[in-house]
């Protein structure tokens, strides 16, 4: 069964400490895994699509990194405008649904 | 600007009664979908579709019903059935063609549903 972890589910940081957010995916075949920002209130904002182990992508102050097993989401000195929650999805091969995560609720400390 | 409306933002719903939930997309996506998002769990998939005129069920269909009768518009019924509705709903679309299939979704804004 095609599945999505997200740890921790909630991370909090003091402005300028940089962390890392986890998705562990089990999927048959994977053709893509997205991030996602999801503010309070609002649809998820797309973030990265990766595609194949060792692939990396950046945008700012993220950077999303991929294995076969799972994907990390390395925030670098990260600030309050960051806070949010970050969604992790998947889609299989074997169809056209996507999979998501529960979500990491990140919160950035003046 | 392209994009996907979702309205209303906030809907209220009456017993035994059925509300529908709009979404309009103007991204020329194929693919459209149906999401509930309740506090401390994952987007759960409600219908997707990924043609006009054609439409799937996903993992909690029951108590919802839709239509994709044009492109860039597919519409949520909430029934009288669905027993728990209160919730947050999103709608997404994405390209679903040929190798093109592997791209993103992207998200209205939601429609926060309530019981009165």
């Amino acid at each position: 069964e095609d599945q999505v972890t997200q740890s921790p589910e909630a991370l909090r940081l003091q402005e300028g400490e940089s962390s890392s957010l986890n998705c562990s995916y089990t999927v048959s075949g994977l053709r893509g895994l997205f991030w996602y920002r999801q503010d309070p209130g609002k649809g998820p904002e797309f973030l990265f699509t990766l595609y194949s182990a060792g692939e990396e992508k950046e945008k700012e102050r993220l950077k999303a990194t991929l294995t076969k097993k799972e994907s990390f989401l390395h925030i670098t000195a990260p600030k309050p405008e960051d806070s949010a929650t970050y969604l992790c999805a998947v889609q299989a091969n074997t169809g056209n649904q996507f999979y998501f995560g529960t979500g990491t609720s990140l919160t950035v400390i003046p | 600007d392209g994009g996907i409306t979702q309205s209303p933002k906030y809907l209220f719903r009456k017993e035994g009664q059925n509300v529908t939930l709009s979404c309009e997309q103007n991204l020329n996506h194929d693919a459209m979908y149906w999401y509930r998002q309740d506090p401390g769990q994952g987007l759960r998939l409600i219908y997707y579709s990924q043609i006009v005129n054609d439409f799937q069920k996903g993992d909690i269909a029951e108590g919802y019903s839709v239509s994709r009768e044009k492109k860039e518009s597919f519409p949520l019924t909430v029934t009288s059935a669905q027993k728990n509705p209160t919730a947050f709903y999103l709608c997404a679309s994405s390209i679903n063609r040929g190798w093109e299939s592997n791209q993103p979704q992207h998200f209205g804004d939601g429609t926060r549903l309530s019981i009165l």
